[in-house]
């Protein structure tokens, strides 16, 4: 079936560095990536759209020179977090469709970060 | 708005029945999935409903009415691994993911 890793799995930094996170399709091409946050005790919030040789498409509130990201192949998409504050402390998760039967999302481990 | 409802949280007992339902306000309907996550993992998939009725998978079953604006998700004999939240999604019409809130669903023995 579609495998869908996310690195790291958590990771703990100081407030004000940058912290970069994979997600890599591992046996199937993803044209489009899209990029969750889930807060404590809530469900997934959609940030943005990663697509394959273009620009990222971000939902209203999402501020775009914050989260960077990058969609440089078929099986990568990175999110970085720029200048990070405590408030992005959060579960950063990644899916892709994959070629089940009903397009269904793949989803990443998820990654979370922790912002001292 | 775009709306979807979910029962916040639900108890049942071990090899029991329990349905939770999901109620639905979207921009035009191109499917319903139901996606299981536990605790600090990510969502996992678990059915597909884009026609009325029922679709049956093993323990758990999907149950769909457009007209009603309606699914429900019923799991069968019920084990503790069951216990997670259950998200509920919605396509609109723009074939954007419209996520609830999620049921988290507490299994005891």
């Amino acid at each position: 079936g579609a495998v869908v890793s996310q690195h790291p799995s958590r990771v703990i930094c100081k407030s004000g560095t940058s912290v970069k996170i994979e997600c890599r399709s591992l046996d199937f091409q993803a044209t489009t990536m899209f990029w969750y946050r889930q807060f404590p005790k809530q469900s997934l919030m959609l940030m943005a759209t990663s697509n394959e040789g273009s620009k990222a498409t971000y939902e209203q509130g999402v501020e775009k020179d914050k989260f960077l990201i990058n969609h440089a192949s078929l099986t990568l998409s990175t999110l970085t977090v720029t200048s990070a504050h405590p408030e992005d402390s959060s579960f950063y998760i990644c899916s892709a469709p994959g070629a089940g039967d009903y397009n269904e999302q793949f989803f990443g481990p998820g990654t979370r970060l922790t912002v001292l | 708005g775009q709306n979807i409802d979910q029962p916040t949280e639900m108890t049942a007992t071990e090899g029991a029945i329990v349905q939770i339902n999901c109620t639905y306000q979207t921009s035009g309907f191109n499917g319903l999935f139901w996606y299981q996550q536990h605790a600090g993992e990510a969502p996992t998939f678990l059915s597909y409903n884009v026609l009325d009725g029922l679709e049956e998978k093993g323990r758990f079953s999907s149950f769909l009415s457009r007209s009603k604006g309606y699914s429900y998700l019923l799991l069968k004999e019920l084990q503790m691994k069951d216990s997670a939240s259950y998200l509920c999604a919605v396509v609109d019409s723009n074939y954007q993911l419209i996520w609830g809130a999620g049921t988290k669903l507490i299994i005891k023995p």
